[in-house]
């Protein structure tokens, strides 16, 4: 069974860089799927922030692309997130998935991680 | 970027039919995928590529889409059904591939 769990600091200072990890169970990471993280703010909609394949093809939310870095530990079949100089409006619930490739919907989820970005 | 379209709320009484819908340009040329999301959970795909249904996920939930709108529908409603209903594309022509759309919160009276 596909399990994903989003692990990270909660609290993030305004400015610094927000850091999370995915850890995959039940499937590996290197089978051909792409993987993604989508985020939530505090009562508000889902925003996809983008998505990746172990053989180097990325996609990143544009209005993100200049924060946002995506990477991948195969030996541990984790994959990871880096936003740099957060801001409250970073604030959110981040979520990590997997995506079947060709029409690229989120099939597993990760249960989320809320991060706070205080001043 | 593509911009998808959903009412903010749509209510249905129990036993009845509900429709969602999710608008954007030429949609029916690409496929729609719908999550189902109930308070302090991670969403769940409940159809994807239009109208496939994911293993465990009953029949009662359905997809179309054609022209400019995909629609979600649920039928035989129960108060289990209550959630937020969000759409999603893959638009590979667009600066920004991956849209949702802004939610639309299903009340069963």
């Amino acid at each position: 069974q596909v399990q994903l769990h989003e692990s990270g600091p909660g609290l993030v200072r305004s400015s610094e860089t927000l850091s999370l990890t995915c850890t995959v169970s039940g499937f590996s990471i290197s089978r051909g799927y792409f993987w993604g993280w989508i985020r939530q703010p505090p009562g508000k909609g889902l925003e996809w922030l983008g998505i990746f394949s172990h053989t180097g093809s990325t996609y990143l939310s544009p209005s993100l692309k200049s924060r946002l870095t995506i990477s991948v530990d195969t030996s541990r079949n984790q994959f990871s997130l880096k936003l740099s100089s957060v801001t409250a409006a970073d604030t959110a619930v981040y979520y990590c998935a997997r995506v079947p490739a060709v029409t690229h919907y989120f099939d597993y989820w990760g249960q989320g991680t809320l991060v706070t970005v205080s001043s | 970027s593509y911009v998808l379209t959903q009412p903010p709320s749509v209510s249905v009484a129990p036993g009845q039919t509900a429709r969602i819908t999710c608008g954007g340009n030429n949609f029916g040329s690409k496929s729609a995928h719908w999550y189902q999301q109930k308070p302090g959970q991670a969403p769940v795909l409940v159809v994807y590529d239009d109208s496939d249904r994911p293993s465990g996920i009953p029949e009662r939930f359905s997809g179309s889409n054609s022209g400019n709108t995909a629609t979600l529908t649920i039928s035989r409603v129960d108060a289990g059904d209550e959630a937020d209903y969000y759409c999603q594309v893959w638009d590979t022509s667009s600066d920004h591939p991956g849209v949702f759309g802004g939610g639309t919160k299903l009340t069963v009276l």
